[in-house]
């Protein structure tokens, strides 16, 4: 009942592309989901996150839809960039006092220019 | 405002010695936790600290303990060094538990011989 599932594992997109990556739980004690970004020799680093009383949230480039019902959450990315290539995790927080991530298995972004 | 730093960057050690990571926490965050990522996967929570206190554990033995200081910087201590220890250990800080977002350090790499 932990586990965030992530999907795809990696994916190549053309520059100016729309990749989007999905991510299913189970547990419904979570209400917290970030996405991460990371990129080689560096720490995972706070993209955008949403909260399951919201549909979807925007901040620049980046859009996460959430569909409390079905229990997913998906990451999209408008306009990718090069700069843009790194791996992806989205994570499922716990809101209680400990709040431990339980993070996806990642997606390795490539954008070819 | 100063991000989460964490030291040293690389370690090397050898089967049965002990470790000691550190890491400062985010101006104004009192929530300290500690994350293992093994090669090509996702963090792994290991535990959180909160005002000194360990406040929640994930599935890592006993020899993996750690501190939290007066100033909420942290140590992670492992004893009894296995292979399986090898890993990029990482840090988040934040500003209290429930929803609050976690911002994560760069991580130590840590190597087993």
């Amino acid at each position: 009942q932990q586990q965030v599932k992530q999907s795809p594992q990696s994916l190549i997109v053309q520059k100016g592309g729309i990749p989007i990556i999905n991510c299913a739980y189970e547990n419904t004690a979570f209400d917290y989901f970030p996405w991460y970004q990371q990129f080689p020799g560096k720490g995972p680093a706070l993209l955008i996150a949403i909260r399951p009383d919201v549909s979807e949230k925007k901040e620049g480039r980046f859009t996460i839809s959430f569909n409390k019902s079905a229990k997913q959450f998906s990451l999209h990315i408008m306009d990718s960039q090069p700069g843009d290539s790194a791996t992806y995790f989205c994570a499922a927080q716990y809101g209680g006092a400990t709040n431990k991530l339980i993070f996806g298995t990642g997606t390795l972004l490539a954008v070819q220019p | 405002e100063t991000g989460v730093t964490q030291s040293p960057t690389h370690l090397i050690k050898t089967r049965g010695q002990q470790v000691t990571l550190r890491c400062s926490s985010q101006s104004g965050h009192n929530t300290v936790s500690w994350y293992q990522q093994a090669l090509g996967q996702g963090p792994q929570f290991i535990f959180q600290y909160y005002r000194e206190e360990e406040n929640g554990r994930g599935n890592f033995p006993p020899r993996f303990s750690g501190l939290q200081f007066p100033n909420y910087s942290s140590e992670l201590n492992v004893n009894a060094l296995e292979l399986d220890d090898s890993a990029l250990y990482l840090c988040a800080s934040s500003p209290g538990g429930g929803n609050q977002p976690q911002h994560f350090g760069d991580g130590t790499r840590l190597s087993i011989l």
